[in-house]
């Protein structure tokens, strides 16, 4: 049983399109939302994150909106560009018990030039 | 330069023939993990290790072991692989406090086969 669900699993963008990524989550103890982003060959790497008290976090093209109501969350990139061709990671944590981080499924994002 | 090492990046095995991945990270972290990645199913964490000499299984511990004699180093044993371990795993580490959001870091990842 998944705690995070993430969808789609793929999605094909347009250079200079908006990439959406959504998310659900059940655990209401869940209070912190991390995105990871990883190239192929590499490792995952934070790329931006979110804490309940707020309803989005913009940084640069990437922003997170997060409804804690419907306990989903989701990821925009604006203005995609090829080299944001990756897959991304929805990820979940509970702050009190420590660094464990449940991940999403992840969705392959390519961008066509 | 901070990073966290695995090794080997690809190894291919038979069944039942033991075998270590190691991990290390410079950059002084208590805590570390181990996770394992198949498609569809995102990252599954394995074993987790808070500082040194405490460990703890995550969601996936069947069929893996670990170890953290050093605070740099959390390698990950797979006793008699089994061809369902046939997966890229991964090495993370951060550090940790009483409440965390740290950023994980990862390892470039290691891809086992296992025949």
């Amino acid at each position: 049983q998944q705690q995070v669900k993430q969808s789609p699993q793929s999605l094909i963008v347009q250079k200079g399109g908006i990439s959406i990524i959504n998310c659900a989550y059940e655990n209401t103890a869940f209070d912190y939302f991390p995105w990871y982003q990883q190239f192929p060959g590499k490792g995952p790497a934070l790329l931006i994150a979110i804490r309940p008290d707020v309803s989005e976090k913009k940084e640069g093209r990437f922003t997170i909106s997060f409804n804690k109501s419907a306990k989903q969350f989701s990821l925009h990139i604006m203005d995609s560009q090829p080299g944001d061709s990756a897959t991304y990671f929805c990820a979940a944590s509970i702050g009190a018990a420590g660094n464990k981080l449940t991940f999403g499924g992840g969705t392959r994002v390519l961008v066509k030039p | 330069e901070a990073q966290v090492t695995q090794n080997p990046r690809y190894l291919i095995t038979v069944t039942g023939k033991k075998l270590t991945v190691t991990c290390s990270q410079n950059m002084n972290h208590e805590y570390m993990s181990w996770y394992r990645q198949d498609p569809g199913l995102g990252l599954r964490q394995i074993y987790y290790s808070m500082n040194v000499e405490v460990t703890d299984k995550g969601d996936v511990p069947e069929g893996y072991k670990v170890s953290r004699k050093e605070k740099r180093n959390f390698p990950l044993i797979l006793e008699s692989p089994s061809p369902n371990q046939t997966s890229l795993y991964f090495c993370a580490s951060s550090f940790t406090g009483i409440i965390s959001y740290n950023e994980q870091f990862f390892g470039p990842g290691t891809r086992l086969t296992v025949l």
